[in-house]
């Protein structure tokens, strides 16, 4: 049973460039959870999603930051005209339904985005 | 929302037990989550707490205080593979998504 997928494992982008980050969630899991990570800091909530259903952005900043998890394929991250302090690494995580409880959290390996 | 403190840092020798605080303000309680993350890589599931006591799971174990609000994690029979990062983690009361600790950095040498 695969985990979570995602790619690339590393990016570099140019400032103004996009950056598109995919997670595939394991298994059996139909809920999708993006978080940021900086050097020497905590993971960063950034956004829950199901499958074609966004059930909460607050962690994302408003502009230039969209997430999706289409019905077929990979939930993508997209970061629009990137800046050096998107610098991060960015991880996603999945879970089966959590509707009525908490439900552990499975991390993929991450997308390490570096902004030149 | 919550508010998560544990230290930054720790160092232990091989063989010896080490226990890692976390300490939390909450608007609500739905369990502490520890995990583990090792350089460059994804955390792990370690545990998960919502009642108040020791769970022990071999060489760890983790402990949940919820009218101290206090929670920490016991590692035994330290082993150089050890050394990482220990994520604290609880959601608020009318959520399900965890704020995250900024992590104890554990280090442990021969």
């Amino acid at each position: 049973n695969a985990g979570v997928m995602q790619n690339p494992r590393h990016l570099v982008r140019r400032r103004g460039q996009e950056a598109r980050l995919r997670c595939s969630p394991m298994k059996g899991h139909s809920h999708v959870y993006w978080y940021r990570q900086l050097p020497e800091e905590g993971l960063k909530f950034m956004v829950y999603l199901q499958k074609e259903n966004i059930i909460d952005e607050s962690g994302m900043p408003k502009e230039r930051f969209s997430a999706e998890f289409p019905k077929e394929g990979p939930s993508i991250l997209r970061i629009q005209q990137v800046v050096r302090g998107d610098s991060a690494a960015y991880f996603c995580a999945s879970s089966p339904v959590s509707d009525i409880a908490v439900e552990t959290q499975y991390f993929g390996p991450g997308t390490r985005l570096l902004v030149l | 929302g919550q508010n998560i403190d544990q230290p930054t840092e720790m160092t232990a020798t091989e063989g010896a037990i080490v226990q890692i605080n976390c300490t939390y303000q909450t608007s609500g309680f739905n369990g502490l989550f520890w995990y583990q993350q090792h350089a460059g890589e994804a955390p792990t599931f370690l545990s998960y707490n919502v009642l108040d006591g020791l769970e022990e799971k071999g060489r760890f174990s983790s402990f949940l205080s919820r009218s101290k609000g206090y929670s920490y994690l016991l590692l035994k029979e330290l082993q150089m593979k050890d050394s990482a990062s220990y994520l604290c983690a609880a959601p608020s009361g009318g959520s399900y998504i965890p704020t995250f600790g900024r992590g104890t950095s554990l280090i442990v040498h021969p």
